[in-house]
């Protein structure tokens, strides 16, 4: 999972509150993403990052935020409109946007209950 | 609008034996294309990727991967396969020519290989 961190591993909430999910790349990466991964359904990117104070959304971006205020670092904030929050994310990042591959962290499991 | 297939859900293999994980895709121009593997409750780990010259890539673990333009698929072989090798793998793909910058990943086939 070379030079990405996610925190925490497991991730437990109650219904109706907000939860951020850590990511931090020591890779010098430009480009920064977040995936959410359901089982059958392979990986949906929630929101991508090329370039600090710089996000776009991805394809399931409704109910969840997030902010790139330095290089390193891309949290996302899963909110209490998202509708069905337990899922297995995953923070990626590669050197910039395009033909370069993805390096990805260890996965957060978050369960709301 | 790009897309990407792994038709199978599952693949069995005996141990020693080839193997062949299948993905094909859709772009609307040339394709760059990824082969990633997922150990259970891991993130994703990069295996090869094309995005132009020889159609046959070479990647981690003794892994390759064929590219046909014609079929538009993108399949994933070892000649000789390890019980090690059991896992779930993803095929991706981001068109060249789209300004989205997104790279669009297959549903999965979980690779079982028996000793």
């Amino acid at each position: 999972d070379g030079g990405i961190t996610q925190s925490p591993k497991y991730l437990f909430r109650k219904e109706g509150q907000n939860v951020t999910l850590s990511c931090e790349q020591n890779l010098n990466h430009d480009a920064m993403y977040w995936y959410r991964q359901d089982p059958g359904q392979g990986l949906r990117l929630i929101y991508y990052s090329q370039i600090v104070n710089d996000f776009q959304k991805g394809d399931i971006a409704e109910g969840y935020s997030v902010s790139r205020e330095k290089k390193e670092s891309f949290p996302l904030t899963v909110t209490s409109a998202q509708k069905n929050p337990t899922a297995f994310y995953l923070c990626a990042s590669s050197m910039r946007v395009g033909t370069y591959e993805q390096y990805f962290g260890p996965g957060t499991r978050l369960t709301v209950t | 609008a790009q897309s990407v297939a792994q038709p199978e859900d599952q693949v069995n293999v005996a141990e020693g034996n080839p193997l062949t994980v299948k993905c094909t895709y859709s772009v609307s121009g040339n394709p760059y294309l990824f082969w990633y593997v997922q150990y259970p409750n891991r993130g994703l780990q990069f295996l090869l990727k094309y995005i132009t010259g020889d159609n046959l890539v070479k990647g981690s673990y003794g892994f390759e991967a064929e590219f046909n333009k014609s079929q538009t698929s993108f399949h994933l072989k070892k000649p000789s396969a390890l019980v090690s090798d059991s896992a779930l793998y993803f095929c991706a793909v981001r068109d060249i020519n789209s300004s989205a910058s997104k790279i669009i990943f297959g549903s999965g086939t979980r690779l079982s290989i028996r000793p």
